[in-house]
């Protein structure tokens, strides 16, 4: 049973520059978060999606989008990278409606130089 | 106030201890409650679910107390592996799906 896969595992970007994060999620899991973890901080959600549309946000700026496919499949997109967006970017998976238990991939590292 | 607020870590114990965990929350209308589990650069893992009459998965019990609004998790002793950051997880019922992470509480065993 295929658990949360991340791609890249690290990424090294430059201020200004765009970045496509992806994620497949557990298998039988419909409903995709995305989180953004700074060091020695909890993760913070950026979006969730379900059914191919956003269905609730936080409190992040248009510069994160994503989007999610057919397969149940993720992107996290970020433009005009800066400095502060140099963080760990978890995706975790759940089933349905209900947001209960959240299962997390193993991340993506992103350096903002 | 922050929605989810943890004991400040970190806490040095040593193996065989009982140490304790508090998370307060703002919500009121919170639903549902959980701990996770986060090693050192890697991805959080649940630990447990929190439920209103209490429960208990091993040397691990967790509390919650509405009124108050507050969740506990007590590790009884404590072993070498129990060493990582422990993080408080709410579910604000009037925030929908946003799923809310404490910043997490480090703990230390050591031999």
């Amino acid at each position: 049973d295929a658990g949360v896969t991340q791609s890249p595992t690290h990424l090294i970007k430059t201020r200004g520059q765009q970045v496509t994060l992806r994620c497949s999620p557990k298998s039988g899991h419909d409903t995709v978060s995305w989180y953004q973890q700074a060091l020695g901080q909890g993760p913070q959600f950026i979006f969730q999606y379900y059914e191919e549309e956003e269905r609730q946000r936080g409190n992040f700026p248009d510069r994160f989008s994503g989007h999610q496919y057919p397969n149940y499949s993720s992107e996290l997109n970020v433009n005009a990278l800066l400095l502060g967006d140099s963080a760990l970017y978890l995706c975790a998976s759940s089933l349905g409606k209900v947001n209960e238990k959240l299962f997390f991939g193993s991340g993506t590292q992103l350096s903002v130089l | 106030r922050k929605e989810v607020e943890q004991d400040p870590g970190p806490f040095n114990v040593p193996e065989g201890a009982t140490v304790a965990f508090n998370c307060t929350y703002s919500n009121s209308a919170s639903q549902s409650f959980f701990w996770y589990r986060q090693d050192c650069r890697k991805e959080p893992k649940l630990l447990m679910s929190v439920y209103s009459s209490g429960n208990e998965d091993g040397r691990f019990t967790a509390q919650l107390n509405r009124a108050s609004q507050y969740i506990s998790l007590l590790i009884r002793d404590s072993k070498l592996s129990d060493s990582a950051t422990y993080l408080c997880v709410v579910n604000p019922l009037t925030g929908g799906f946003k799923t809310i992470f404490g910043a997490g509480t480090r703990l230390f065993v050591k031999a």
